[in-house]
């Protein structure tokens, strides 16, 4: 059972568009909800990252949206780059063991 | 400089040997964690440790053992290999307080043949 949604599984943009990717969770204790990216060969990265007691975190072109009531959240890439072409996880934890569960990532390509 | 760092970086392993994967940090972190990554299934929690000489079950821990021997070095411990088990392995830690980041470790590529 994946307790965290991710969709797309892929999605291409052109440079200088918003690429929109969408997370969603059942578990309602969930109170931290981060997003990661990961270059090929790499390991994951804290991009962003946002707690229920707001429902916007914007980092520079990064920003987070977040719906508590329908258990959504989404990251929105502004003026995407071709640099900007990785694997985005959605994450969510709870509770002092900060045990994160992922989404199955979604592949972003930004075609210059 | 704050790190974790895992050894090997790449392994091939004979179905049915012992395979021994670890991790060190540098972060005076009480938190460590083992991820395994495939393609298709994101990142999935393995096992966990807050305290050295403790270990917690994640949500795949079958086929699995892990081990704190000290608050700097957390190993994961694959007794009996299997095809199923090649994986990309992470390795993070993250410090004690709700909400804080992890710091992975570079992974080890894990092929069992």
């Amino acid at each position: 059972q994946q307790q965290v949604r991710q969709s797309p599984q892929s999605l291409t943009v052109w440079e200088g568009e918003t690429a929109i990717l969408n997370c969603s969770y059942e578990d309602s204790t969930f109170d931290y909800f981060p997003w990661y990216h990961q270059f090929p060969g790499e390991s994951p990265a804290l991009l962003i990252a946002i707690r229920p007691v707001s429902n916007k975190k914007e980092d520079g072109r990064f920003t987070i949206f977040f719906n508590k009531r329908e258990k959504k959240f989404s990251l929105h890439i502004a003026d995407s780059q071709p640099g900007d072409s990785a694997t985005y996880f959605c994450a969510a934890s709870t509770g002092n063991t900060g045990k994160l569960i992922f989404g199955l990532g979604t592949t972003l390509q930004v075609q210059p | 400089e704050a790190a974790v760092t895992q050894s090997p970086r790449s392994k091939v392993a004979v179905t049915g040997g012992k395979v021994t994967l670890s991790c060190h940090q540098t972060n005076n972190h009480d938190y460590m964690y083992w991820y395994r990554q495939d393609t298709g299934h994101g990142l999935r929690l393995i096992h966990y440790s807050y305290v050295a000489d403790s270990t917690e079950k994640g949500d795949i821990p079958d086929g699995y053992k892990a081990s704190r021997p000290s608050q700097e070095n957390f190993s994961l411990i694959l007794e009996l290999a299997s095809l199923s088990q090649t994986a990309v392995y992470f390795c993070a830690s993250r410090p004690t307080g709700s909400n804080s980041d992890y710091t992975f470790g570079s992974g080890t590529r894990l092929l069992v043949i």
